[in-house]
């Protein structure tokens, strides 16, 4: 049973640039998350995606985007990059229904913006 | 809006200690709490979860927590710690209704020496 993968590992990128990171949930799971965590810090939530529908936003602005697929599957765009967006990107997976379900993370995408 | 606090950045411990890592939060409504651990260039994995009923929560690798609401308190516990416990330890926090983001601390980094 895969769990979350998320792809590229890895990515290196000019101010200005634009990028855009995917994830694949775990089997079984509907709803996707994703996270900023800066070097040092603790993960910090970007926005969540349930019914190919963002549903909840935290504080980032608009250059940040998703999206989610009917497989549920979802994408991170990041447009304008600035050197502050330098972090490890983490995707989390849930089930919405049936209670509460721990979020399931993926080993992340490590973007450098130079 | 809540918020956690993790006390020590970094716990060093030697192999077969005991150990407590400690999270503080704040919410003015009823929250589920949350540990996770992240080994080096890795997402994170869920130890441990409280969402109701008993305060004494066991999780896996051996860890527990116990929540205090009167401290709104959520430490984490091991009776004796192996060198391959050292690792970031996350404490979380989310609210108990609805598409709710997890609110993460900063963090503290357990480095168990032999």
């Amino acid at each position: 049973d895969a769990g979350v993968t998320q792809s590229p590992t890895h990515l290196i990128k000019t101010r200005g640039q634009q990028v855009t990171l995917r994830c694949s949930p775990k089997s079984g799971h509907d709803t996707v998350s994703w996270y900023q965590q800066a070097l040092g810090q603790g993960p910090q939530f970007i926005f969540q995606y349930y019914e190919e529908e963002e549903r909840q936003r935290g504080n980032f602005p608009d250059r940040f985007s998703g999206h989610q697929f009917p497989n549920y599957s979802s994408e991170l765009n990041v447009n304008a990059l600035l050197l502050g967006d330098s972090a490890l990107y983490l995707c989390a997976s849930s089930l919405t229904s049936g209670g509460v379900s721990p979020l399931h993370f993926g080993n992340g995408t490590r973007l450098t913006v130079t | 809006a809540q918020s956690v606090t993790q006390l020590d950045s970094q716990v060093p411990v030697f192999e077969e200690a005991p150990v407590e890592l400690r999270c503080n939060y704040s919410s003015s409504v009823s929250v589920y709490l949350f540990w996770y651990v992240q080994y080096p260039n890795q997402g994170l994995q869920l130890l441990l979860k409280y969402l109701s009923g008993s305060t004494l929560v066991k999780g896996i690798n051996g860890f527990e927590a116990e929540f205090n609401k009167s401290q709104t308190s959520f430490h984490l516990r091991k009776p004796s710690v192996h060198i391959s416990d050292t690792a970031e330890y996350f404490c979380a926090v989310r609210l108990n209704t609805g598409f709710q983001k997890l609110v993460f601390g900063t963090g503290t980094r357990l480095l168990v020496s032999p």
